[in-house]
């Protein structure tokens, strides 16, 4: 069975500061692929970041950065020097192929992180 | 601008009423899924369609019904049958089901059972 967590249900930070959110995964394929999608207060999901389960690099894009650390089975999202825009849900999500025995890669999403900035 | 888009934003249902709950994307893309998103929770699939003419079910499809007609549009129904329908439903597509495909979400639709 797959399965995401994400311990943090909300996090309150001020502008300015680093954040991270933290996510554990549990599977049984060696094949998969890990996502971040914000969810911002309009309710639309945005994908942010694939990465799959060979590639351990950890990637940076502007202020955001992920570490993928497979031997903790975590893939946490960091944001640097936070901005009240970055207020929004944030979803770790797992999908891998042959999950349940069938040819479709499912996609299970963790039960999201709240993240707060105040200016 | 290609995207998806769901209709309408919001939607009154009163117990017993069947709801139809649009879904349209002009990606080009073969796969496309309805999740159920409740307070405080992830997003659970509903159904999903692979290719036209073809869907299967998720993990929580007791109470909704789809179709897959044409390329772009992926319909769910949401039946008196659904004891508790009162949820955030977003719509998503994909090139393919293949693990690496990631899915593109439309702007949602909220449900209210009166």
């Amino acid at each position: 069975a797959q399965k995401v967590t994400q311990a943090q249900t909300e996090i309150s930070v001020v502008e300015k500061e680093d954040v991270t959110l933290d996510c554990v995964y549990e599977t049984r394929d060696t094949t998969y692929y890990l996502f971040w999608y914000k969810q911002p207060p309009s309710g639309e999901l945005v994908f942010l970041i694939r990465r799959n389960s060979f590639d351990e690099q950890n990637e940076i894009s502007g202020r955001y950065s992920w570490n993928f650390q497979k031997s903790t089975s975590s893939f946490n999202f960091t944001i640097t020097a936070s901005q009240v825009v970055d207020s929004a849900v944030y979803f770790c999500a797992l999908r891998s192929y042959n999950a349940g025995g069938t040819s479709y890669g499912k996609l299970t999403f963790g039960q999201g992180t709240i993240l707060t900035v105040h200016p | 601008d290609g995207g998806i888009t769901q209709s309408p934003k919001y939607l009154f249902r009163k117990e017993g009423q069947n709801v139809t709950l649009s879904c349209e994307q002009n990606l080009n893309h073969d796969a496309m899924y309805w999740y159920r998103q409740d307070p405080g929770q992830g997003l659970r699939l509903i159904y999903y369609s692979q290719i036209v003419n073809d869907f299967q079910k998720g993990d929580i499809a007791e109470g909704y019904s789809v179709s897959r007609e044409k390329k772009e549009s992926f319909p769910l129904t949401v039946t008196s049958a659904q004891k508790n329908p009162t949820a955030f439903y977003l719509c998503a597509s994909s090139e393919g089901l293949a693990e690496y495909n990631e899915q593109f979400f439309g702007p949602g639709t909220r449900l209210t059972v009166l």
